[in-house]
Protein backbone atom coordinates (compact mmCIF):
# COMPACT_ATOMS: atom_id res chain seq x y z
CA UNK A 1 0.00 0.00 0.00
CA UNK A 2 1.66 3.67 -1.00
CA UNK A 3 1.33 6.18 1.99
CA UNK A 4 3.79 8.04 4.10
CA UNK A 5 4.80 6.48 7.28
CA UNK A 6 6.14 8.34 10.38
CA UNK A 7 8.09 7.21 13.15
CA UNK A 8 8.19 7.08 15.81
CA UNK A 9 4.93 7.68 16.85
CA UNK A 10 5.76 9.49 20.63
CA UNK A 11 9.64 10.69 21.10
CA UNK A 12 10.85 11.95 24.41
CA UNK A 13 13.80 14.34 24.57
CA UNK A 14 15.72 15.62 27.29
CA UNK A 15 16.52 19.03 27.63
CA UNK A 16 19.15 20.18 25.16
CA UNK A 17 19.27 17.04 23.16
CA UNK A 18 18.47 17.19 19.35
CA UNK A 19 15.92 14.75 18.02
CA UNK A 20 15.01 13.73 14.54
CA UNK A 21 11.99 12.75 13.23
CA UNK A 22 11.93 10.04 10.07
CA UNK A 23 9.42 10.10 7.50
CA UNK A 24 9.10 8.14 4.58
CA UNK A 25 7.39 8.13 1.27
CA UNK A 26 6.43 4.96 -1.17
CA UNK A 27 4.16 7.48 -3.49
CA UNK A 28 6.62 8.58 -5.29
CA UNK A 29 5.73 12.13 -4.65
CA UNK A 30 8.07 15.17 -5.34
CA UNK A 31 7.29 17.30 -2.47
CA UNK A 32 6.97 16.88 0.91
CA UNK A 33 6.51 19.21 3.94
CA UNK A 34 6.74 19.29 8.00
CA UNK A 35 3.79 20.69 9.79
CA UNK A 36 3.71 21.73 13.68
CA UNK A 37 -0.03 20.96 15.48
CA UNK A 38 -0.55 22.69 18.72
CA UNK A 39 -4.11 22.70 20.30
CA UNK A 40 -5.89 25.70 18.93
CA UNK A 41 -3.84 26.62 16.46
CA UNK A 42 -4.19 24.34 13.78
CA UNK A 43 -1.04 23.38 10.94
CA UNK A 44 2.35 25.21 10.86
CA UNK A 45 4.39 24.76 8.58
CA UNK A 46 7.89 23.89 9.58
CA UNK A 47 10.20 23.27 5.92
CA UNK A 48 9.08 22.00 2.89
CA UNK A 49 10.92 21.08 -0.12
CA UNK A 50 9.70 20.26 -3.41
CA UNK A 51 12.71 18.26 -5.42
CA UNK A 52 15.55 16.62 -3.91
CA UNK A 53 18.17 18.20 -2.39
CA UNK A 54 16.12 21.82 -1.82
CA UNK A 55 13.75 22.65 0.87
CA UNK A 56 12.47 25.77 2.05
CA UNK A 57 12.04 27.45 5.36
CA UNK A 58 8.24 27.63 6.23
CA UNK A 59 6.46 29.56 8.69
CA UNK A 60 8.42 28.55 11.97
CA UNK A 61 11.28 27.07 10.69
CA UNK A 62 14.26 28.39 13.77
CA UNK A 63 14.59 25.13 16.28
CA UNK A 64 14.45 23.16 13.16
CA UNK A 65 16.54 21.48 10.26
CA UNK A 66 15.87 19.00 7.47
CA UNK A 67 17.51 17.15 4.72
CA UNK A 68 16.12 16.16 1.74
CA UNK A 69 18.56 13.84 -0.11
CA UNK A 70 16.67 11.12 -1.22
CA UNK A 71 13.15 11.61 -3.08
CA UNK A 72 11.26 9.42 -0.18
CA UNK A 73 12.79 10.34 2.67
CA UNK A 74 12.20 14.35 4.50
CA UNK A 75 13.41 13.83 8.13
CA UNK A 76 13.07 16.40 11.05
CA UNK A 77 15.78 16.96 13.71
CA UNK A 78 14.30 19.01 16.02
CA UNK A 79 17.53 20.83 17.85
CA UNK A 80 17.92 22.15 21.05
CA UNK A 81 17.57 25.77 20.23
CA UNK A 82 13.98 25.23 19.77
CA UNK A 83 12.55 25.86 23.25
CA UNK A 84 9.01 24.52 23.27
CA UNK A 85 9.48 21.57 20.86
CA UNK A 86 6.24 19.63 22.78
CA UNK A 87 3.79 18.82 19.87
CA UNK A 88 2.23 16.48 17.72
CA UNK A 89 4.61 16.52 14.17
CA UNK A 90 3.05 15.61 10.73
CA UNK A 91 4.66 14.94 7.56
CA UNK A 92 3.09 15.18 4.47
CA UNK A 93 3.65 14.85 0.79
CA UNK A 94 2.06 16.18 -2.91
CA UNK A 95 2.73 15.10 -6.35
CA UNK A 96 3.76 18.87 -6.20
CA UNK A 97 2.99 19.54 -9.91
CA UNK A 98 0.56 19.02 -13.08
CA UNK A 99 -3.00 19.79 -12.37
CA UNK A 100 -5.08 20.35 -9.84
CA UNK A 101 -5.69 16.87 -8.54
CA UNK A 102 -2.15 16.57 -7.35
CA UNK A 103 -2.56 19.87 -5.20
CA UNK A 104 -3.69 17.59 -2.24
CA UNK A 105 -1.32 16.37 0.63
CA UNK A 106 -1.24 12.69 1.90
CA UNK A 107 -0.01 13.01 5.79
CA UNK A 108 1.31 10.53 7.85
CA UNK A 109 -0.14 9.06 11.24
CA UNK A 110 2.50 11.67 13.33
CA UNK A 111 4.93 11.98 16.17
CA UNK A 112 3.92 13.18 19.37
CA UNK A 113 6.68 14.63 20.98
CA UNK A 114 7.48 15.39 24.57
CA UNK A 115 10.10 17.19 26.52
CA UNK A 116 10.77 15.45 29.70
CA UNK B 1 -0.35 36.00 10.81
CA UNK B 2 -2.96 33.22 9.32
CA UNK B 3 -4.18 33.21 5.65
CA UNK B 4 -6.73 31.18 6.39
CA UNK B 5 -9.38 31.97 9.03
CA UNK B 6 -12.06 29.50 10.22
CA UNK B 7 -15.38 29.27 12.38
CA UNK B 8 -16.44 28.33 14.48
CA UNK B 9 -13.63 26.68 17.07
CA UNK B 10 -16.18 24.56 18.07
CA UNK B 11 -19.50 22.90 17.48
CA UNK B 12 -22.01 20.36 18.77
CA UNK B 13 -24.65 18.84 17.08
CA UNK B 14 -27.37 16.86 16.92
CA UNK B 15 -27.07 13.42 15.22
CA UNK B 16 -28.91 14.29 12.30
CA UNK B 17 -28.12 17.76 12.36
CA UNK B 18 -26.44 20.25 9.71
CA UNK B 19 -22.78 21.27 10.96
CA UNK B 20 -21.68 24.51 9.47
CA UNK B 21 -17.67 25.46 9.33
CA UNK B 22 -16.93 28.37 7.69
CA UNK B 23 -13.46 29.84 6.23
CA UNK B 24 -12.39 33.30 4.72
CA UNK B 25 -9.39 34.25 2.95
CA UNK B 26 -7.10 37.37 1.70
CA UNK B 27 -5.03 35.99 -1.21
CA UNK B 28 -7.03 36.14 -4.80
CA UNK B 29 -4.07 34.32 -5.76
CA UNK B 30 -5.18 30.56 -4.41
CA UNK B 31 -7.03 28.57 -6.42
CA UNK B 32 -7.34 25.13 -4.48
CA UNK B 33 -9.79 24.78 -1.31
CA UNK B 34 -9.48 21.73 -0.04
CA UNK B 35 -11.13 20.13 3.76
CA UNK B 36 -9.36 17.91 5.59
CA UNK B 37 -11.04 15.71 8.56
CA UNK B 38 -8.47 14.51 11.75
CA UNK B 39 -9.27 11.84 14.08
CA UNK B 40 -7.91 12.29 17.65
CA UNK B 41 -3.98 11.09 17.31
CA UNK B 42 -4.14 10.63 13.55
CA UNK B 43 -2.99 12.87 10.79
CA UNK B 44 -5.16 14.49 8.71
CA UNK B 45 -6.86 12.82 5.69
CA UNK B 46 -8.58 14.62 2.41
CA UNK B 47 -12.11 15.09 2.81
CA UNK B 48 -13.39 16.87 -0.22
CA UNK B 49 -11.99 19.55 -2.36
CA UNK B 50 -13.24 22.82 -4.87
CA UNK B 51 -11.73 24.75 -7.60
CA UNK B 52 -13.24 28.54 -7.38
CA UNK B 53 -14.64 28.33 -10.77
CA UNK B 54 -17.45 25.74 -9.26
CA UNK B 55 -19.96 27.23 -6.51
CA UNK B 56 -20.53 24.33 -4.73
CA UNK B 57 -19.51 20.81 -4.60
CA UNK B 58 -21.16 17.59 -2.91
CA UNK B 59 -19.90 13.98 -2.04
CA UNK B 60 -22.19 11.87 0.13
CA UNK B 61 -23.10 14.12 2.96
CA UNK B 62 -20.85 16.56 2.57
CA UNK B 63 -20.80 20.02 0.79
CA UNK B 64 -18.54 22.39 -0.09
CA UNK B 65 -20.00 25.92 -1.19
CA UNK B 66 -17.85 28.69 -2.22
CA UNK B 67 -18.40 32.01 -2.39
CA UNK B 68 -15.49 34.36 -4.17
CA UNK B 69 -16.40 37.10 -4.43
CA UNK B 70 -16.85 37.19 -0.72
CA UNK B 71 -13.97 34.94 -0.14
CA UNK B 72 -14.97 32.49 1.67
CA UNK B 73 -16.10 28.79 1.57
CA UNK B 74 -18.13 26.54 3.81
CA UNK B 75 -18.42 22.95 4.57
CA UNK B 76 -21.73 22.02 5.50
CA UNK B 77 -22.04 18.07 6.99
CA UNK B 78 -25.82 16.88 6.17
CA UNK B 79 -27.02 14.47 8.43
CA UNK B 80 -24.41 14.49 11.02
CA UNK B 81 -23.66 11.26 12.59
CA UNK B 82 -21.34 10.26 15.89
CA UNK B 83 -18.57 9.07 13.12
CA UNK B 84 -18.71 12.49 11.96
CA UNK B 85 -17.12 13.66 15.52
CA UNK B 86 -13.13 14.58 14.25
CA UNK B 87 -11.30 17.94 13.64
CA UNK B 88 -12.09 19.69 10.24
CA UNK B 89 -9.75 21.35 8.53
CA UNK B 90 -9.75 23.79 5.76
CA UNK B 91 -7.28 25.32 3.40
CA UNK B 92 -6.19 26.85 0.47
CA UNK B 93 -3.23 26.99 -1.61
CA UNK B 94 -1.97 28.60 -4.93
CA UNK B 95 0.03 28.16 -7.97
CA UNK B 96 3.36 27.18 -5.24
CA UNK B 97 1.13 23.75 -3.95
CA UNK B 98 1.50 25.27 -0.19
CA UNK B 99 -1.15 24.55 1.99
CA UNK B 100 -1.91 27.41 4.34
CA UNK B 101 -4.30 25.91 6.85
CA UNK B 102 -6.94 27.22 8.71
CA UNK B 103 -7.11 26.80 12.93
CA UNK B 104 -10.00 23.98 12.71
CA UNK B 105 -13.05 22.85 14.19
CA UNK B 106 -13.65 20.31 16.70
CA UNK B 107 -17.01 18.85 15.82
CA UNK B 108 -18.98 16.74 18.35
CA UNK B 109 -22.25 14.66 17.03
CA UNK B 110 -23.98 13.63 20.42
CA UNK B 111 -26.20 10.59 19.90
Amino acid sequence: DGGITQSPKYLFRKEGQNVTLSCEQNLNHDAMYWYRQDPGQGLRLIYYSQIVNDFQKGDIAEGYSVSREKKESFPLTVTSAQKNPTAFYLCASSSGQGSSANYGYTFGSGTRLTVV
Amino acid sequence: QQQVKQSPQSLIVQKGGISIINCAYENTAFDYFPWYQQFPGKGPALLIAIRPDVSEKKEGRFTISFNKSAKQFSLHIMDSQPGDSATYFCAASSNDYKLSFGAGTTVTVRA
